[in-house]
């Protein structure tokens, strides 16, 4: 099975703040990784599919990029809405495994 | 519109049983994969198990193999997960989800397994 890990596990940043969030592969795993954002009580969204692509109706200060085994999730100014827990996932092969999360929190 | 709409949980002893359902509309569901995620409190994602638009493709997670069975029924646009023996931490909201090529767009509201004596 693949293995995903992410980093870091928590961060804490402010409005404005340009953010960064890793997602590794433990095998190659080409371009098919998607992420999310999960609110309290609520379903994950999708954010960006296929490492890069954004979702329809996703703002534009996320990005996605990577390949291979390394990706990474960026939102360029964080806004008050962006504070939750962000997942990615690899749809390489089944099982899809889905890394441990990232939570962003106000700072 | 699409709507995914999970029913079935609750509260269940250990070594129990309880099946899951998700009633499916606002697309064609014979011609969608499908899968459960499940969430235990204060945790993380886990994808449980696959199923494929026909039914003949199915997959689990090893920490439900042996113990969950997914099943549809495409002329009643809905999906099914029997959980058998259920443990402790098989407590999560579990999530119907519809999966594409993208991932997965579309959620269900997720329904609460509570698994305790």
């Amino acid at each position: 099975d693949i293995q995903l890990t992410q980093s870091p596990s928590f961060l804490s940043a402010s409005v404005g703040d340009r953010v960064t969030i890793t997602c590794r592969a433990s095998q190659g795993i080409s371009s098919y990784l998607a992420w999310y954002q999960q609110k309290p009580g609520k379903a994950p969204k999708l954010l960006i599919y296929a490492a890069s692509t954004l979702q329809s109706g996703v703002p534009s200060r996320f990005s996605g990029s990577g390949s291979g085994t390394e990706f990474t999730l960026t939102i360029s100014s964080l806004q008050p809405e962006d504070f939750a827990t962000y997942y990615c996932q690899q749809l390489n092969s089944y099982p899809f495994t889905f890394g441990p999360g990232t939570k962003v929190d106000i700072k | 519109e699409v709507q995914l709409v999970e029913s079935g949980g609750g509260l269940v002893q250990p070594g129990g049983s309880l099946r899951l359902s998700c009633a499916a509309s606002g697309f064609t569901f014979s011609s969608y994969e499908m899968n459960w995620v499940r969430q235990a409190p204060g945790k993380g994602l886990e994808w449980v198990s696959y199923i494929s638009s026909s039914g003949s493709t199915i997959y689990y997670a090893d920490s439900v193999k042996g113990r969950f069975t997914i099943s549809r029924d495409n002329a009643k646009n809905s999906l099914y997960l029997q959980m058998n023996s259920l443990r402790a931490e098989d407590t999560a909201v579990y999530y119907c989800a519809r999966v594409g090529v993208a991932g997965i767009v579309y959620w269900g509201q997720g329904t609460l397994v509570t698994v305790s004596s």
